[in-house]
């Protein structure tokens, strides 16, 4: 069975500056994806990156990037020039074989102005 | 697209009654998930089905939980008679992973549930 752990259950970032989140994950398959979402206050599910397991290249998206190293079985997310409304709960999740999505138990980000 | 719908988004209703959840998934999606979240338990798996089959039922909690899909376009999660512990955010997602095999999972707003 799959695991992730997200060690942090809250960080806080001053607006502008940048902020990493920490993920690591447990599993013996060799082809997976790994998920970063963000949980705002409305509860809505939004994906922020996606990471190809096969992928070396780290996956970037605007102001988001990931460090991904596989060897370790690490997923950091990192966010920067961070803005008010980066504010929310991020779950790391890993998807393998089973399709199904095994979620972390989150990190509540707040940013100060 | 609209994205994957769900209704309601709140349900209160009181112990013994029976609830039923219900979800659009994004259309051409193959595959469709059922979540809870808890702040005891966090998001964890309910359900899930391949093009309208279910394939793994094991994050059921009981026999009074039940989810169909009866078509493409529409699932429902029924639980019956429903208990205050029952009480959570339900969440409906949709992939297609046939095609383009990313396993990206797209998430309804989910259905705030309250058991008196």
């Amino acid at each position: 069975a799959q695991t992730v752990t997200q060690s942090q259950p809250e960080m806080s970032v001053q607006e502008a500056e940048t902020v990493t989140l920490s993920c690591t994950y447990d599993t013996s398959e060799s082809d997976y994806y790994l998920f970063w979402y963000k949980q705002p206050p409305s509860r809505q599910m939004i994906l922020v990156i996606r990471q190809e397991a096969y992928k070396q290249q780290n996956a970037t998206e605007n102001r988001f990037s990931v460090n991904f190293q596989k060897a370790a079985k690490s997923f950091s997310l990192k966010i920067s020039d961070s803005q008010l409304g980066d504010a929310a709960m991020y779950f790391c999740a890993f998807s393998g074989s089973a399709r199904q999505l095994t979620f972390g138990s989150g990190t509540q980000l707040t940013v100060l102005p | 697209d609209a994205g994957v719908i769900q209704s309601p988004r709140h349900e209160v209703t009181e112990m013994g009654q029976e609830v039923t959840l219900r979800c659009k998934p994004i259309s051409g999606h193959d595959y469709l998930f059922w979540y809870r979240q808890t702040m005891m338990r966090g998001l964890e798996l309910l359900i899930y089905f391949n093009n309208n089959v279910p394939i793994d039922d094991s994050g059921m909690p009981e026999d009074r939980f039940s989810a169909k899909m009866p078509n493409a376009s529409f699932s429902t999660l029924k639980i019956q008679p429903s208990e205050p512990r029952d009480s959570a955010v339900y969440f409906c997602a949709s992939s297609l992973i046939a095609v383009l095999s990313t396993d990206t999972q797209y998430f309804g707003p989910g259905t705030r549930l309250t058991v008196l």
